[in-house]
C-alpha cells in the first residue's frame, strides 16, 4: 500500500524558517515531489528528489532520505505569499506510470 | 500557467447524473493523468492515459472512465453521481509516461458539486 504522512497544519512568523516534514511507505518510489497550492488553485511544483541528500533549489530546497522513507522541504525566509498548502507526492515506479500518491498536504500560515 | 486547460471551472449536478469534464494537455505532453481533490486532503489518483490508452488506475469504481484523443487532450466521465464525488478535479500533463525528472503540470481544475 500506498502511506504519505504530514503534520496537517503549521504557523510561522514573517522571515522565519519553517521546515515541513514527510514520511512516506510506498510499494514503489521513482522519486518524491513537492508541490505548493493555494487555496482554490492548482498545485505547483517546487522541488524534485530521486537520490539522497539535499537539493539545492533557491528558497525551495528539499532533502530526501530514502533508506529512512523521509524528506523535508525548509522554506526560508517566509514571505506571506509562502501562506499554501504544501504537498508531498511520491511516484510510482515506471511500470506504474507516473503515477503520484499524495500526502494530505501541510497548511502554512504566515503571521506578521 | 501551466499550458494545461481544463473545462468546466465549476459545476453543479445532482445525485444519480453524469458528467463529462475535459482537459487539454500542454503543447507536446502525450500523458494525461486524473486526480479528485476533496476538501482539505491531498490529491488521489483516479487514472492515467498515455497515446489514448489507460495507463494505470487507482482505487476508482468502474463508474469513473476516461478516454485521451489523438491530440492528447482527455475526458473524464462520472456516471451515477454520488454526494462524496464533490471535489475539485484535477488533470495534469507530463512529456513522457515513465518520468525522470519531469513533474506533472497540473490545470486549474473543475469543481464539482453533487447535491
Amino acid at each position: 500500500g500506498q502511506n504519505i504522512d504530514q503534520p496537517t497544519e503549521m504557523t510561522a512568523t514573517e522571515g522565519a524558517i519553517v521546515q515541513i516534514n514527510c514520511t512516506y511507505q510506498t510499494s514503489g518510489f521513482n522519486g518524491l515531489f513537492w508541490y505548493q497550492q493555494h487555496a482554490g488553485e492548482a498545485p505547483t511544483f517546487l522541488s524534485y528528489n530521486v537520490l539522497d541528500g539535499l537539493e539545492e533549489k533557491g528558497r525551495f530546497s528539499s532533502f530526501l532520505s530514502r533508506s529512512k522513507g523521509y524528506s523535508y522541504l525548509p522554506l526560508k525566509e517566509l514571505q506571506m505569499k509562502d501562506s499554501a498548502s504544501y504537498l508531498c507526492a511520491v511516484r510510482d515506479v515506471p511500470a506504474a506510470g507516473n503515477k503520484l500518491t499524495f500526502g494530505g498536504g501541510t497548511r502554512v500560515l504566515v503571521k506578521p | 500557467e501551466t499550458g494545461v486547460t481544463q473545462s468546466p471551472t465549476h459545476l453543479i449536478k445532482t445525485r444519480g447524473q453524469q458528467v463529462t469534464l475535459r482537459c487539454s494537455s500542454q503543447s507536446g505532453h502525450n500523458t494525461v493523468s486524473w486526480y479528485q481533490q476533496a476538501l482539505g486532503q491531498g490529491p488521489q489518483f483516479i487514472f492515467q492515459y498515455y497515446r489514448e490508452e489507460e495507463n494505470g488506475r487507482g482505487n476508482f469504481p468502474p463508474r469513473f472512465s476516461g478516454l485521451q484523443f489523438p491530440n492528447y487532450s482527455s475526458e473524464l466521465n462520472v456516471n451515477a453521481l454520488e454526494l462524496d464525488d464533490s471535489a475539485l478535479y484535477l488533470c495534469a500533463s507530463s512529456p513522457r509516461r515513465s518520468g525522470g525528472s519531469e513533474t506533472q503540470y497540473f490545470g486549474p481544475g473543475t469543481r464539482l458539486l453533487v447535491l
